[in-house]
């Protein structure tokens, strides 16, 4: 079985700050791992994928994310926050073959002038 | 190139009412998924189609939700007769083949449907 937990349903950070959104999974089988962000009034956009390549990846919009096996982790990071970063972002885990992709509660960042 | 379309944006019914939601996957996307995002909670898997056949419905809540793909273009996902814990953000998305590794499944605007 797969799922994932979102640390913080709400983080706040300054404009220029590091943005850190923590993603924790848990799967049986080899992960694939992204994080998606929705704008107010929009759909769901794609930020990065991770399909076990580089452990590394970079996104649209300055974002990356770290894949690490031993924590099972995939935070997402932005080192300078702008204010048009401010939106909902999901992390979600599918696999190889997998239609289904599970997904966590969200975490809503707010960005201060 | 169009996105994934989803009809209407927003949905307000009475408890008992039928609504049927509508979404318009990406031209040339065999895959299509539904999803649904109840009182902020997790975005949750409801069903998926390849062309007009269901390969996955293990997230359908309940016989009060039918989902159709006839002739494998767009979609509609119909809940009859609605209550009031059916309200929520229903997505859609496409894509063309999950089984490769730059498969990347887009997603629709959502409709928000509200059972009152």
């Amino acid at each position: 079985a797969q799922s994932v937990t979102q640390l913080g349903s709400h983080v706040s950070v300054s404009e220029g700050a590091l943005v850190l959104l923590r993603c924790n999974y848990s799967s049986s089988v080899p992960p694939y791992l992204f994080w998606y962000v929705q704008y107010p009034n929009q759909g769901l956009q794609l930020l990065l994928k991770y399909t076990s390549a580089a452990t590394l990846v970079k996104g649209i919009n300055g974002f990356e994310a770290e894949f690490k096996k031993s924590e099972t982790s995939f935070h997402l990071t932005k080192p300078s926050a702008h204010m048009s970063d401010a939106a909902e972002y999901f992390c979600a885990v599918s696999h190889t073959g997998g239609f289904k992709t599970i997904f966590g509660a969200g975490t809503r960042l707010f960005v201060k002038a | 190139e169009a996105g994934v379309t989803q009809f209407p944006s927003h949905s307000v019914i009475e408890k008992g009412q039928t609504v049927t939601l509508r979404c318009d996957p990406i031209s040339g996307h065999d895959n299509l998924y539904w999803y649904r995002r109840v009182m902020g909670k997790e975005i949750k898997f409801l069903l998926h189609f390849v062309k007009e056949s269901k390969q996955d419905e293990s997230g359908m809540p309940n016989n009060r939700f039918l989902a159709e793909r006839t002739g494998g273009t767009y979609s509609t996902l119909k809940v009859q007769p609605a209550e009031l814990e059916d309200s929520g953000v229903y997505f859609c998305a496409s894509s063309l083949d999950p089984r490769t590794v730059t498969d990347t499944q887009y997603f629709g605007p959502g409709t928000r449907l509200t059972v009152l």
